[in-house]
């Protein structure tokens, strides 16, 4: 049984930033693990943010990043604004098959 | 724009059966891979399927595995799940998403997504 797993929930203040993660219970998190990042806030659908660990979609903000961190996939959110609280999901590729994280309700205060 | 609209939801009893559709607009369908992904009531993202390009590759969840079909009509720019022996552990929200290429494996990616569809099981 694969388990990908996220912080359940992260609170930051505006203007400062945060960095959410995604372990695998397989092992570490490389870049053969293509991580892809989803934000979606509620009642929203998900949106893409970012692909192959680090890749921006042509339409993400340019605050958000995404790394390979100890052994984890992570997004950092740089100069964070209130339109960023919501939920972000992680997805890694396990040679054929596609799995999400459980998602980290990233609270801005 | 890359437009997906899903329908076919709805209320239906457990041991039933459901199809849902995903009308596609805004690029050449044909020529992408599609994937459906849920999320119950208040709970996380969950994979479902995916389907290359051309239909002819297919993958499921061990969730859904036996008991979903996914297909496509690229004539109608239409992705399809058909969704029988139905448990209350299937409600949940199916989404619609574009695949960056052909075929649905890295290191292409998840790109555009449609705004999901409700589907109920209850007795």
């Amino acid at each position: 049984q694969t388990v990908v797993t996220q912080e359940p929930s992260l609170t930051v203040s505006p203007g400062g930033t945060v960095t959410l993660t995604c372990a695998s219970n397989t092992g570490a998190v490389t870049s053969g693990y293509y991580p892809n990042w989803f934000q979606q806030k509620p009642g929203q659908a998900p949106r893409s943010l970012i692909y192959s660990a680090s890749n921006k979609h042509s339409w993400t903000p340019a605050r958000f990043s995404g790394s390979l961190l100890g052994g984890k996939a992570a997004l950092t959110l740089s100069g964070v604004q209130p339109e960023d609280e919501a939920e972000y999901y992680c997805l890694l590729y396990y040679g054929g098959a596609w799995v999400f994280g459980g998602g980290t309700k990233l609270t801005v205060l | 724009e890359v437009q997906l609209v899903e329908s076919g939801g709805g209320l239906v009893q457990p041991g039933g059966s459901l199809r849902l559709s995903c009308s596609a607009s805004g690029f050449t369908f044909s020529t992408y891979a599609m994937h459906w992904v849920r999320q119950a009531p208040g709970k996380g993202l969950e994979y479902v399927s995916g389907i290359s390009s051309n239909g002819g590759s297919t993958y499921y969840a061990d969730s859904v595995k036996g008991r979903f079909t996914i297909s496509r009509d690229n004539s109608k720019n239409t992705l399809y799940l058909q969704m029988s022996s139905l448990r209350a552990e299937d409600t949940a929200v199916y989404y619609c998403v574009k695949h960056s290429s052909g075929r649905y494996v890295a290191p292409y990616y998840f790109d555009y997504w449609g705004q999901g569809t409700l589907v109920t099981v209850s007795s």
